[in-house]
């Protein structure tokens, strides 16, 4: 089957760097995206790797590695409207989106 | 422009009552995709059209059926409510299927509540 992994929750304080780790198994790869997602409301787009490596997209960056079915999501300058869950989700080779049940991040002052 | 709308917000059913829910994408997207979420158990796809033909499906019951109009904009219907159906519904609609601009964009959702 296929399945996607991440913590369920997560702590850190503001100011601070914290990494969001995602794995997955899937039936083929068309890509990962991290999604952010207040209490209320829908989610929103945060970035798409479809290739090895880090994209830096200002305070945020995603990570990476097909050959290991693994993404990290690195958050730094952590600020308090960071609060929020973060989704993982892996287009699979019919193109349909396989999502994790999501992280929530708990940023305390 | 406008972002993906869907209507209502907010619902309350009793089981085996049957409910439709609506979902316009933002100008110019041709995929609507439909989703249900739940605490702890993240998003699960329900389906996908695209030019009003479904073209992707998850693993849900017949009784969750959808259809797409020719101005792109979406219908989801479930019939003989139960209890377990009580979530938001999501709605996301993204342009094309290009590897690189397969972001979707989400409505607000519909909370559906089953009693």
């Amino acid at each position: 089957g296929q399945n996607i992994d991440q913590p369920t929750e997560m702590t850190a304080t503001e100011g601070a760097i914290v990494q969001i780790n995602c794995t997955y198994q899937t039936s083929g790869f068309n890509g990962l995206f991290w999604y952010q997602q207040h209490a209320g409301e829908a989610p929103t787009f945060l970035s798409y790797n479809v290739l090895d490596g880090l994209e830096e997209k200002g305070r945020f960056s995603s990570f990476l590695s097909r050959s290991k079915g693994y993404s990290y999501l690195l958050l730094k300058e952590l600020q308090m409207k960071d609060s929020a869950s973060y989704l993982c989700a892996v287009m699979d080779s019919n193109y349909q989106l396989i999502w994790g049940a999501g992280t929530k991040l708990i940023i305390k002052p | 422009k406008a972002g993906v709308t869907q209507t209502p917000r907010y619902l309350i059913k009793t089981r085996g009552q049957q409910v439709t829910l609506s979902c316009s994408p933002i100008s110019g997207h041709r995929s609507v995709s439909w989703y249900q979420q739940t605490p702890g158990q993240g998003l699960q796809f329900l389906f996908e059209y695209f030019s009003e033909t479904q073209r992707n499906k998850g693993n849900f019951p017949g009784r969750f059926s959808g259809r797409q109009f020719s101005n792109s904009r979406s219908e989801m219907n479930v019939s003989t409510l139960e209890l377990g159906d009580s979530a938001l519904y999501l709605c996301a609609s993204s342009g094309n299927r290009e590897l690189r601009n397969n972001e979707q964009f989400f409505g607000p959702g519909t909370r559906l509540t089953v009693l």
